[in-house]
């Protein structure tokens, strides 16, 4: 059974960068079928995607994000990670990790990053 | 950007009752659609895609239609279970992005 991890610090500083890991067990992220991606969820409201990769390294981000969004893999430990940089307290969400082909069908439980000084 | 419209916000339905949720896109999609469910503190789970098609282990109860620009959801005998949050979803330009409608929250009446 495929099980995606998210792990990183619940607490970020203003203008710092956000970083999180969402490690993958139970298969290979360098699946040819699949994506890997990032999704968001401020707390009480819907679900944002962040952006995505492709386990040859290949990304796409949301357009809206793109600017401060590096999203990068590591076959060889079966992860991939997230960057947010720049911070503001609109980033504060529940951060998700999933995997995807066009629909999402593996998701991570989803890790909460404050962002506060 | 495709924008995904649901609606409504909040649907109350007694238990036993069926729920019809809607999905509008701003333009085309084609069945590159999905649903997903979220109870609270959970991630969400996907029930449906290409439209129509039940995810592995979705009941039956649950069912999706439409093409195009509009989508609905159908859940033929609510049980206590099936009242969480429920998203639309499209990837008709994936790559290079995709985006969720804002989710329509079904509540017991």
């Amino acid at each position: 059974q495929l099980q995606l991890q998210e792990s990183g610090p619940g607490l970020v500083k203003p203008s710092e960068t956000l970083s999180l890991t969402c490690t993958v067990s139970g298969g290979s992220i360098s699946s040819s079928s699949y994506y890997w991606g990032w999704i968001r969820q401020p707390p009480g409201k819907g679900l944002e995607w962040i952006g995505s990769i492709y386990y040859s390294g290949s990304t796409y981000y949301n357009p809206s994000l793109k600017s401060r969004v590096t999203i990068s893999v590591d076959t060889s430990k079966n992860q991939f990670s997230l960057k947010l940089s720049s911070v503001t307290a609109a980033d504060t969400a529940v951060y998700y990790c999933a995997r995807h082909s066009s629909s999402s069908d593996y998701w991570g439980q989803g890790t909460l990053v404050t962002v506060s000084s | 950007e495709i924008v995904m419209t649901q609606s409504p916000a909040t649907l109350s339905v007694s238990p036993g009752e069926r729920a019809t949720l809607s999905c509008r896109a701003s333009q085309s999609v084609s069945s590159n659609l999905a649903w997903y469910q979220q109870k609270p503190g959970q991630a969400p789970r996907l029930l449906i895609y290409g439209a129509s098609t039940r995810a592995t282990g979705i009941p039956a109860r649950f069912s999706g239609s439409g093409s195009g620009t509009e989508f609905t959801l159908t859940i033929s005998s609510l049980q206590s279970e099936d009242f969480a949050v429920y998203y639309c979803q499209q990837y008709n330009n994936w790559p290079p992005a995709y985006t969720f409608g804002q989710g329509t929250k079904l509540e017991i009446k």
